[in-house]
């Protein structure tokens, strides 16, 4: 299973709402990324999580809160949001080691704020 | 800090014909490349990696060669289909020592356009 699935694949939400997007991989992975990815731009890092404490935050506004329950799971709360937060974000995971391997991207969550 | 350079495009090319897309890239350490292929409405596939110079990795008929000496990571293809439209993107992993992981760092994107 080389799979990390991302649920919802679509969400329009309104500025005042919370919502929640969800990210799971079962292959044992201990790194776990949400990057933001605009229309023809390239992703952009937003958090790591590496062995499920938070290492890398990209001075991501507060209105975005990740959190990893667990080794196979990764959410981003989202609450208060602005039209400009619409985008394709995306959840991937890799193994942390000494050396680099692959990371693994999920279809990712389209996002709309109104 | 690192970062990877590649031509923007689109590209647009007949089917069957050959494929170049140039990547450089500039790292403080000795990263790992990529290159990784986007669909439209998709995430990310890895299309293939090297991890050390003179590596070559290769997947679907497409090739590239870890260059340390041109800091180059050029992606080629012999014989380009219609369904190989999509955006392509090198990106690198430069790791400090000791585990974890810092993510990816991308170059821009090339838009790919093949012609039948």
């Amino acid at each position: 299973d080389t799979e990390v699935t991302q649920t919802p694949k679509h969400l329009v939400m309104g500025m005042t709402n919370k919502k929640s997007l969800k990210c799971e991989q079962h292959m044992g992975h201990r790194a776990m990324y949400w990057y933001k990815q605009k229309a023809k731009k390239p992703p952009e890092l937003m958090f790591v999580y590496s062995y499920e404490k938070l290492s890398i935050n990209e001075s991501v506004p507060s209105r975005f809160s990740p959190e990893c329950p667990n080794s196979s799971l990764l959410n981003l709360h989202l609450h208060a949001l602005q039209p400009e937060d619409s985008a394709l974000y995306l959840c991937a995971s890799s193994y942390p080691t000494d050396r680099v391997t692959e990371a693994f991207f999920g279809q990712g969550t389209r996002l709309t704020v109104v | 800090g690192d970062s990877v350079t590649q031509m923007e495009g689109p590209v647009t090319l007949s089917e069957e014909a050959f494929l170049t897309i140039n990547c450089t890239y500039t790292a403080t350490g000795y990263p790992s490349l990529f290159w990784y292929v986007q669909y439209p409405g998709e995430g990310l596939q890895l299309l293939l990696k090297a991890t050390k110079a003179d590596d070559k990795g290769s997947n679907k008929g497409f090739e590239a060669t870890y260059r340390k000496e041109t800091t180059s990571f050029h992606l080629e293809k012999g014989s380009v289909q219609v369904s190989d439209s999509a955006v392509y993107f090198c990106a690198l992993s430069d790791l400090y020592s000791g585990g974890g992981a810092d993510g990816l760092t991308f170059g821009k994107g090339t838009h790919l356009i093949i012609q039948p």
